[in-house]
């Protein structure tokens, strides 16, 4: 089973508006960590925004803000007043912490763009 | 602001040869990772590295990988004996000291595309 799923391989968005990315995953593990990371077409890796399966409040980061919603294990994306160069791939990933794993289990992406 | 760096950027090797990617992660930064992104896939863990030894390894990472450290600044990813299907982006990663109540961000370099040819 796929542990993070984003549904959404492609996305046209009218500049100025906002944007949610979706993002669910599957653990059975209490302790984790949510991350968003950016991809644009140059290749590199782009961290954005976090979130902590026991923090309280959603995470926000500049236009970037994260819709956590715990029991139905989603942990959306929300860009708001989208521009041009948010143009890019968009990955979720999670990091499980009670097995002690290191890595970041990454999700298929969501291609984003941005159009004019 | 510190960024983890990468060399080289593209390197174009014949299959059946060794490589070596190299890395220079953030300076305070304790934990090392490797991961994979095969064209158009997703990006996939390797190896993390913490205290001079391997702390976690996925099933990708078999006997033909070993990363090092050879000095206090560089982290290294081998491959021995490339293959066609090492052809990916693999990219570097650092992180702060991890606990277990905090998810410390890591921190990508912009990546080495290997070409096996």
């Amino acid at each position: 089973a796929q542990k993070i799923t984003q549904t959404q391989p492609g996305m046209f968005v009218q500049e100025k508006e906002a944007v949610t990315l979706d993002c669910t995953y599957d653990t059975s593990d209490p302790s984790y960590g949510l991350f968003w990371y950016k991809q644009p077409s140059s290749g590199e890796m782009i961290f954005l925004i976090y979130q902590g399966s026991y923090d309280q409040q959603n995470a926000t980061e500049g236009r970037y803000s994260l819709n956590f919603q715990k029991a139905r294990k989603s942990a959306n994306l929300v860009i708001s007043a989208s521009q041009l160069g948010d143009s890019a791939m968009y990955f979720c990933a999670m990091r499980e912490l009670g097995g002690g794993a290191d890595g970041l289990t990454f999700g298929k992406g969501t291609h984003l763009i941005i159009q004019p | 602001e510190p960024e983890v760096t990468q060399t080289p950027s593209h390197q174009v090797t014949q299959m059946g040869q060794e490589v070596i990617l190299r890395c220079v992660p953030i300076s305070n930064h304790l934990y090392f990772y490797w991961y994979r992104q095969i064209l158009g896939q997703k990006v996939e863990f390797l190896v993390s590295f913490y205290n001079n030894e391997i702390s976690e390894k996925s099933e990708i990472f078999d006997d033909q990988f070993s990363v090092e450290r050879p000095d206090g600044s560089n982290f290294t990813l081998k491959i021995r004996s490339t293959k066609l299907e090492d052809s990916a982006m693999y990219f570097c990663a650092s992180s702060e000291a991890l606990t277990a109540d905090s998810n410390q961000p890591q921190h990508f370099g912009d990546g080495t595309r290997l070409s096996i040819l």
